[in-house]
């Protein structure tokens, strides 16, 4: 099956700084979405983004269908970004089932 | 979006006992999915849940330990049978194909813990 892999695994930063997640998928995909998994386990649909770019507030992704990766900004960190980041695809010609990445925990330091 | 509501939103349970966690959307939806994520780990797709026919399950998954019903668009169960401490995880019931067709929602999970 599709292999997805997210880097770095482990993040920390301070409050204020800015980062770049990247998602690294085996095989081409026409489905591709970001959540962000908060400390108490609740998953938010942070964006749907098969192709190109898009921004809402300080987060910002482009997905680069061609290379097969994906990137997720944040900008000004807030200790509110605290949690895990998961990629999740769906394959071309797929049916409709999306696999999760690895994930990508980040902490926030005030 | 779609808000999701998950009962119970969490549980301790004895091993070889059952457990049937519900799912309610609150509106119509495509497709329904169970997940299971393990302590620290990403999330596995368990079945689709399919409105009025049996679940479609993923390898590894079998209906016998993780029945599935969908009586309607709104809403579905998950049952965890025979439980083990293996099984202890959250379970997240997540949707698809309201107003904004291709994005998927969660619900907030339950909680369970075998003992």
């Amino acid at each position: 099956g599709i292999q997805v892999e997210q880097s770095p695994p482990d993040l920390i930063l301070q409050e204020g700084a800015n980062s770049t997640l990247r998602c690294n998928f085996s095989d081409s995909v026409n489905n591709l979405q970001w959540f962000h998994q908060n400390p108490w386990g609740q998953l938010i649909n942070l964006f749907y983004i098969p192709s190109g770019t898009k921004q809402n507030g300080r987060l910002s992704a482009t997905t680069v269908a061609t290379e097969r990766y994906s990137l997720l900004y944040i900008s000004s960190s807030q200790t509110t970004d605290s949690g895990v980041y998961f990629c999740a695809v769906e394959l071309d010609f797929g049916n409709e089932k999306l696999t999760f990445g690895t994930g990508t925990r980040l902490t926030i330091i005030p | 979006s779609a808000v999701i509501s998950q009962k119970p939103s969490r549980d301790i349970c004895q091993r070889g006992t059952s457990l049937t966690i519900q799912c309610q959307v609150d509106s119509q939806v495509t497709m329904m999915f169970w997940y299971r994520q393990q302590p620290g780990q990403s999330l596995t797709l368990i079945a689709t849940a399919n409105q009025g026919s049996e679940a479609t399950y993923e390898s590894g998954f079998v209906i016998d330990k993780f029945p599935i019903s969908r009586p309607n668009l709104t809403f579905s169960t998950l049952t965890v049978s025979n439980m083990s401490p293996e099984d202890s995880s959250i379970y997240l019931c997540s949707v698809r194909g309201g107003d904004r067709e291709y994005e998927q929602y969660f619900g907030p999970g339950t909680r369970l813990t075998v003992t």
